[in-house]
């Protein structure tokens, strides 16, 4: 199973400043024929199901504000916002879907400072 | 507007069935392959079931293998998950959740509770 370890566990930042999230994965989820990263971010509200925000490493969903941004390749990932807003606040997941067991870390959860 | 809605979630003793249905609408349902998450109180998300399209194709966690049945029905545009010989740690909020074509998880429900205590 490919492990994925997500760091800070928490992280508290002031509104405007910049969040950064890391992801790393226990083997590469790079796929080879696509040249595509088989990683995705979530952000869970308390309450609410998790929304995708982030899908092949650094594509934003539609509708996902453009202060969420992503990198990364091969085991190593991040999760950047760039300016945080109040309704930021969530916990953030990532997620490899490059093979069954599909896993996420542990979540990330993002506070105002 | 795609929509997923769970339902049959509820309190069991342990050792106990139940089973999860989840309703689908605003997408030709028969497309896509579907999947349960669950979420144990206060913990992160673990992936537990997948079905193709077509039901040709299967996965389970090593967590829920030979306990829980992962189904659907694209006639009826539902998705069904049979828990059978529930545990304690069994207990979590269930949601379904689409796979986009690109391999994502893309929707997801809004979740039902599975409680399992004497």
């Amino acid at each position: 199973d490919i492990v994925m370890t997500q760091s800070p566990d928490s992280l508290a930042v002031s509104l405007g400043e910049r969040a950064t999230i890391n992801c790393k994965s226990s083997q590469s989820v790079l796929y080879s024929s696509n040249n595509k990263n088989y990683l995705d971010w979530y952000q869970q509200k308390p309450g609410q199901p998790p929304k995708l925000l982030i899908y092949w490493a650094s594509s934003r969903e539609s509708g996902v504000p453009d202060r969420f941004s992503a990198s990364g390749s091969g085991t190593d990932f991040t999760l950047t916002i760039s300016s945080l807003q109040a309704e930021d606040v969530a916990v953030y997941y990532c997620q490899q879907y490059y093979s069954t067991p599909y896993t996420f870390g542990q979540g990330t959860k993002l506070e105002i400072k | 507007e795609v929509q997923l809605v769970e339902s049959g979630g509820g309190l069991v003793q342990p050792g106990g069935s139940l089973r999860l249905s989840c309703a689908a609408s605003g997408f030709t349902f028969s497309y896509y392959s579907m999947n349960w998450v669950r979420q144990a109180p206060g913990k992160g998300l673990e992936w537990i079931s997948y079905i193709s399209s077509g039901s040709n194709t299967i996965y389970y966690a090593d967590s829920v293998k030979d306990r829980f049945t992962i189904s659907r029905d694209n006639a009826k545009n539902s998705l069904y998950l049979q828990m059978n010989s529930l545990r304690v740690e069994d207990t979590a909020v269930y949601y379904c959740a689409r796979l986009a074509y690109r391999g994502d998880f893309d929707y997801w429900g809004q979740g039902t509770l599975v409680t399992v205590s004497s």
